[in-house]
C-alpha cells in the first residue's frame, strides 16, 4: 500500500488478556515508531527501530510491553495483561532515514474493559 | 520531564486572520523541528519542518519560525481556514548522532471560524 497501514483498527480487549497490534510501514522505510495517544493527551513514545540496530525501547512504559519487527518490515507491538490504563489509540510511523519526517497510520484504538 | 512543550491546548481564530502556534522545548541537543496535524480518527499528518541551522521555513500558507536562543519555535497560518481546524502537533528530534525518535508535544486545538 501507499501509506502506512495499522490493524485492527479497533480492539476491545478484557483486562488481564493479551493484545497484538500489528503496523505494515511504507516500503522501503527503514525507521519504525511505535507511539500512544491517551485520551486528552499529547503522543508518548514508545519504541523505535532503525534497520537493523537494536532498537531503542526506552519508551515502553512496562514490561507487559514489547515489540518486535520481522525483516525489517512488519512490526508487532504486543502487552500482554492488559490493563484499563492501557486504553489508548496506538499510531505507528515509518520513515525513509534518521533525519527525515515521519509518516503515520491511522492508528489502532484499544480499549481495555 | 516535558522536553517539548506546547502550553496552549487549544486557539480560536475567525477565517482570514492570522493563526500562531507556540512551542517550547528544552533539550539544547534537538536539531530538527516539525509540526504536525491531527484530524480525530486519523493519523498525524507531517506538515512543515525546519532544521536548525535555518530561522524560517516557509510552505505556502505555512510557515514556521525558529529561535534557538530562546528554544522557541512557532508555526504561522495566513490566512487561516476552517479546514486548518485539526490538532497541532510539534515535534522535535536529535538527527545526529542519529537512532532518535521524534518527541512530541502534547498539541493545541486550533478552531477556525467561518
Amino acid at each position: 500500500g501507499a501509506g502506512v497501514s495499522q490493524s485492527p483498527s479497533n480492539k476491545v480487549t478484557e483486562k488481564g488478556k493479551d493484545v497484538e497490534l500489528r503496523c505494515d510501514p511504507i516500503s522501503g522505510h527503514t525507521a519504525l515508531y511505535w507511539y500512544r495517544q491517551s485520551l486528552g493527551q499529547g503522543l508518548e513514545f514508545l519504541i523505535y527501530f532503525q534497520g537493523n540496530s537494536a532498537p531503542d525501547k526506552s519508551g515502553l512504559p512496562s514490561d507487559r510491553f514489547s515489540a518486535e519487527r520481522t525483516g525489517g518490515s512488519v512490526s508487532t507491538l504486543t502487552i500482554q495483561r492488559t490493563q484499563q490504563e492501557d486504553s489508548a489509540v496506538y499510531l505507528c510511523a515509518s520513515s525513509p532515514g534518521t533525519s527525515s519526517e515521519a509518516f503515520f497510520g491511522q492508528g489502532t484504538r484499544l480499549t481495555v474493559v | 520531564d516535558q522536553q517539548v512543550k506546547q502550553n496552549s491546548p487549544s486557539l480560536s481564530v475567525q477565517e482570514g486572520r492570522i493563526s500562531i502556534l507556540n512551542c517550547d522545548y528544552t533539550n539544547s541537543m534537538f536539531d530538527y523541528f516539525l509540526w504536525y496535524k491531527k484530524y480525530p480518527a486519523e493519523g498525524p499528518t507531517f506538515l512543515i519542518s525546519i532544521s536548525s541551522i535555518k530561522d524560517k521555513n516557509e510552505d505556502g500558507r505555512f510557515t514556521v519560525f525558529l529561535n534557538k536562543s530562546a528554544k522557541h519555535l512557532s508555526l504561522h497560518i495566513v490566512p487561516s481556514q476552517p479546514g486548518d481546524s485539526a490538532v497541532y502537533f510539534c515535534a522535535a528530534k536529535v538527527r545526529f548522532p542519529g537512532r532518535r525518535a521524534l518527541t512530541f508535544g502534547s498539541g493545541t486545538r486550533l478552531q477556525v471560524q467561518p
